[in-house]
């Protein structure tokens, strides 16, 4: 069976700093990535995905996220976060035909 | 609004009740889900639909009870309910089951079990 772990439960920046959230996943066949995102009150909503070619990702509001097969990793990035960036962050993984989620990382940004 | 559509937005309801959950979708979507949303753990997928047939049900309690009358449909039936219940209880949709381009979730019920 597949799995997802976030190895952030939650993450505090000041504007302008860069983030990096780590997604590990176990799944040993073809997998699809993705990572969503929920704003506070709000549903979850897709914010980049993986299926094959070029490992780096880019998704929307300046977000990017690299899959490194070798390491089972699909880590998020953002070169510079915005105080409205402040949300919750799930990676999710589609292997075996059902979406797996991780506990999500809580990442809030300070004006 | 995402073109996922669930009420109750919020529930209160005793351990003694029965009440239903509705998610309701018009994107031609064939398969639906149900996802339990707690603090600080991973969103647990409960059932799956696809083509209106239960195609999958992880371990869940008999108290809950899902229906799926119709494609664009699909109901989380709930009675007798414990406390630790209580959660965010999330549909979702896609085209085909396990869809490769993702799901689309709808806002999810905050259901309270007193």
């Amino acid at each position: 069976a597949q799995s997802v772990s976030q190895h952030n439960h939650h993450v505090i920046l000041s504007e302008a700093a860069s983030l990096e959230l780590g997604c590990n996943y176990s799944y040993g066949g073809t997998v699809n990535l993705f990572w969503y995102v929920q704003y506070p009150g709000q549903h979850l909503q897709l914010l980049l995905k993986y299926f094959s070619g070029d490992p780096l990702v880019k998704g929307i509001k300046g977000f990017e996220a690299e899959f490194i097969k070798s390491k089972f990793s699909f880590n998020l990035r953002k070169p510079s976060v915005q105080w409205s960036d402040t949300a919750e962050y799930f990676c999710a993984v589609n292997g075996d035909n059902d979406m797996r989620f991780g506990a999500g990382t809580r990442l809030t940004v300070k004006p | 609004e995402t073109g996922v559509t669930q009420t109750p937005r919020h529930l209160v309801m005793g351990m003694t009740n029965k009440k239903s959950l509705k998610c309701e979708q018009h994107l031609g979507h064939n398969a639906m889900y149900w996802y339990k949303q707690s603090a600080k753990k991973p969103l647990e997928l409960m059932f799956v639909y696809s083509l209106e047939e239960r195609v999958e049900n992880n371990s869940v309690p008999s108290r809950f009870s899902p229906e799926c009358p119709n494609s664009s449909h699909l109901f989380l039936h709930l009675h007798t309910l414990q406390p630790e219940d209580s959660a965010l209880y999330l549909c979702a949709s896609s085209q085909v089951q396990g869809a490769r381009y993702g799901y689309t979730f709808g806002s999810g019920t905050r259901l309270t079990v007193v």
